[in-house]
């Protein structure tokens, strides 16, 4: 199956910064790419999402970009706030229903 | 805030013991999934439901069970064969189950053996 691997597992940044999080995947066939967003003591939430046949797309301070000859995908997060303060995943889908998470990032934003 | 929930909170489980958590959805979605979260590693798929009276093994189904009789509810059951229960766990659903789709999460149940 596939294997998505995250890094690095904890990012501290100074307030005003960017953060960046790096996902691989093993699967060529995987086509779509989510982000998700967990505070502490909160669900995991959806920021932002990739499809294979785009290779960046950006919201506001949120952006994700998509290698997939590298077969990586990566979060950047620019003008870091003390809000963005959180546990980041990354998830690869195949095809259907199965998502594969990474293990997860915990940034910290240093006001 | 609605549409997922999940309960209780917390769970204590005693040796042996079978214990259910709850899952219940009113976004009228196909779709539900129960997740296990352990300190460092990422969300892994327990079981998942696409249709009612369907259901399918994730990667680490072993040890647990769960039903699908109404559309809105995925109650999952911890039984005693598994022995490594503690755990978060999380459910979620999404609209049809297709490729694409955003994943909607409850707020979780922390599950802890006595």
């Amino acid at each position: 199956g596939e294997n998505v691997e995250q890094h690095p597992s904890t990012l501290s940044v100074q307030e005003g910064d960017s953060a960046v999080i790096k996902c691989t995947y093993s699967d060529s066939a995987s086509n779509y790419f989510p982000w998700y967003k967990q505070e502490l003591g909160k669900r995991p939430q959806l920021i932002i999402d990739i499809r294979s046949n785009v290779g960046e797309k950006k919201d506001q301070r949120i952006a994700v970009t998509l290698n997939k000859t590298a077969k990586h995908f990566s979060l950047h997060i620019t003008e870091t706030q003390p809000e963005d303060s959180a546990v980041y995943f990354c998830a690869a889908s195949i095809a259907g229903n199965q998502f594969y998470f990474g293990t997860g990032t915990s940034l910290t934003v240093i006001p | 805030d609605g549409g997922i929930t999940q309960s209780p909170k917390y769970l204590f489980r005693k040796e042996g013991q079978n214990v259910t958590l709850s899952c219940e959805q009113n976004l009228n979605h196909d779709a539900m999934y129960w997740y296990r979260q352990d300190p460092g590693q990422g969300l892994r798929l327990i079981y998942y439901s696409q249709i009612v009276n369907d259901f399918q093994k994730g990667d680490i189904a072993e040890g647990y069970s769960v039903s699908r009789e109404k559309k809105e509810s995925f109650p999952l059951t911890v039984t005693s064969a598994q022995k490594n229960p503690t755990a978060f766990y999380l459910c979620a659903s999404s609209p049809r189950g297709a490729a694409n789709e955003k994943l909607f999460f409850g707020s979780g149940t922390q599950l802890s053996v006595l």
